[in-house]
């Protein structure tokens, strides 16, 4: 079945440095790929997606970046602060299964000060 | 806004027990899903349903009965808990159908003894 391999477990960076998280999926099919925080002890809330009809999508300092041909997609986080450090999930859908959305097993990032 | 409510939030059960596990969402929210949060393996698919009375299996379905007999419930039950399990069940809701945010309750966590 289709999968998605998120690349990095843990990731930390540096107070005001770039942090990368990549994933990598299986099905071409997949259209749409968004992108879940899960602060310590909470839940997941929705931080960013990309649709497949675009490479690029930025919102404030968060910025994903879509590679159809390698079926990668990454998620960028300039100007990191201490409250971006959390658990990052990316996930996959597949186009015409509107319902199935499956996920990464997760990358903790630490932002030290 | 809208709130996922998940019941109860700690769960302890005995092997060989069925357990039910209940959220309820006032988003007015077509789509739900179950997931299974273990550490270090991410989110999996337990169940996810598109509507009142819809069922589709997930990647971890066995093991699991889910019903959805109103829109804005979904609960899901364990049929036979493993004895030492532990895990975090996650419920999410969607709006309609394609793309779209996913919202997350706070979890429930199964503790079996």
């Amino acid at each position: 079945g289709e999968k998605v391999e998120q690349h990095e477990s843990t990731l930390s960076v540096r107070e005001g440095d770039s942090a990368v998280i990549n994933c990598t999926y299986t099905d071409t099919a997949s259209s749409y790929f968004p992108w879940y925080k899960q602060e310590a002890g909470k839940s997941l809330h929705f931080v960013i997606d990309i649709r497949s009809n675009v490479d690029r999508k930025q919102s404030q300092r968060l910025i994903v970046l879509l590679d159809k041909k390698a079926k990668r997609f990454s998620l960028h986080i300039t100007a990191t602060q201490p409250e971006d450090s959390a658990i990052y999930f990316c996930a996959a859908r597949i186009t015409g299964n509107t319902g199935k959305l499956i996920f990464g097993l997760g990358t903790t990032l630490q932002v030290q000060p | 806004g809208g709130i996922i409510t998940q019941t109860p939030k700690f769960l302890i059960g005995q092997e060989g027990q069925k357990l039910t596990l209940k959220c309820q969402q006032n988003f007015n929210h077509d789509t739900m899903y179950w997931y299974r949060q273990d550490s270090g393996k991410g989110l999996r698919l337990i169940y996810y349903s598109i509507t009142e009375n819809d069922l589709q299996k997930g990647d971890l379905s066995e093991g699991y009965d889910a019903s959805r007999e109103k829109k804005s419930s979904f609960s899901l039950t364990v049929t036979s808990a493993q004895k030492n399990e532990m895990a975090v069940f996650l419920c999410a809701s969607r709006s309609g159908q394609g793309a779209g945010q996913l919202y997350f309750g706070e979890g429930s966590k199964l503790t079996v003894l």
